[in-house]
C-alpha cells in the first residue's frame, strides 16, 4: 500500500510557466515532508522541506503549499526552466523510536520545454 | 568531503548468486538507509540503522540482510539474488537538524540486473 499518494506522473510545461506536482498521505503521524529532485542517473537530492506547523515554505522559485486537514501537499516551481527537467518525489518521515522512516511518492518527471 | 559513496556502481549476477553492496559516509550522521528505485515505484525502503549497532526493517526487506558495520558503513547483502531484485539501489544517511528537520543526502546509486 503506497503510504504517499502522488500525481501527476509526468507533467510537460513551457518555459516560464509553473509547474505543480502534488502529494497526498494518509499516516497522520507523518511530521516531515521533504521534495527531492532527481537527475538522470545521480541520487536524489533534498529540494525543501516542510513541517506540518506551517502551511507554506518558499525558497527561491520552489514554494511548498500544506494542508494539514486534507492531508495533502504540493510543489510549485514558478518561471520553471529547462534546467528543472528532472524527476521529482514527494516524502512523508515519521519519528519512531528507532529513527525516522521515509515513504516516498511514485515521482514525476518533469519536462521544460524552452 | 565525499559525501555518501556507493560500490560497485555496476553489477550483474546471475540467479542464485551472492553479492554485497557497499556504502559508506563521511558526514558523521547517525542515520543510514537502504533504497530500491523501481520504475514506477518510488523509492522503498529496504532498512535503515538509526544509530551504529542497531538496524530495522523497511517497507520491503524479504531477501536482503543488512550490517551497520561501524557509523560510516552501512552494507546490504543479497544471499541468493533473484530477477524480482533487479532494480537501482541507493544509500542514504541523515542527521537531525534543527526543529526536527532532516535532510537526506543520497549516494550515486549501484545498478543491479539479475538474470
Amino acid at each position: 500500500q503506497q503510504q504517499v499518494k502522488q500525481s501527476p506522473q509526468s507533467l510537460i510545461v513551457q518555459k516560464g510557466g509553473i509547474s505543480i506536482i502534488n502529494c497526498a498521505y494518509e499516516n497522520t503521524a507523518f511530521d516531515y515532508f521533504p521534495w527531492y529532485q532527481q537527475f538522470p542517473g545521480k541520487g536524489p537530492a533534498l529540494l525543501i522541506a516542510i513541517r506540518p506547523d506551517v502551511s507554506e515554505k518558499k525558497e527561491g522559485r520552489f514554494t511548498i503549499s500544506f494542508n494539514k486537514s486534507a492531508k495533502q501537499f504540493s510543489l510549485h516551481i514558478m518561471d520553471s526552466q529547462p534546467g528543472d527537467s528532472a524527476t521529482y518525489f514527494c516524502a512523508a518521515s515519521r519519528s519512531t523510536g528507532a529513527g525516522n522512516q521515509f515513504y516516498f511518492g511514485t515521482g514525476t518527471s518533469l519536462t521544460v520545454i524552452p | 568531503n565525499a559525501g555518501v559513496t556507493q560500490t560497485p556502481k555496476f553489477q550483474v549476477l546471475k540467479t542464485g548468486q551472492s553479492m554485497t553492496l557497499q556504502c559508506a559516509q563521511d558526514m558523521n550522521h547517525n542515520s543510514m538507509y537502504w533504497y530500491r528505485q523501481d520504475p514506477g515505484m518510488g523509492l522503498r525502503l529496504i532498512y535503515y540503522s538509526a544509530s551504529e549497532g542497531t538496524t530495522d526493517k523497511g517497507e520491503v526487506p524479504n531477501g536482503y540482510n543488512v550490517s551497520r558495520l561501524n557509523k560510516r558503513e552501512f552494507s546490504l547483502r543479497l544471499e541468493s539474488a533473484a530477477p524480482s531484485q533487479t532494480s537501482v539501489y541507493f544509500c542514504a544517511s541523515s542527521e537531525a537538524l534543527a526543529r526536527r528537520t532532516y535532510e537526506q543526502y543520497f549516494g550515486p546509486g549501484t545498478r543491479l540486473t539479475v538474470t
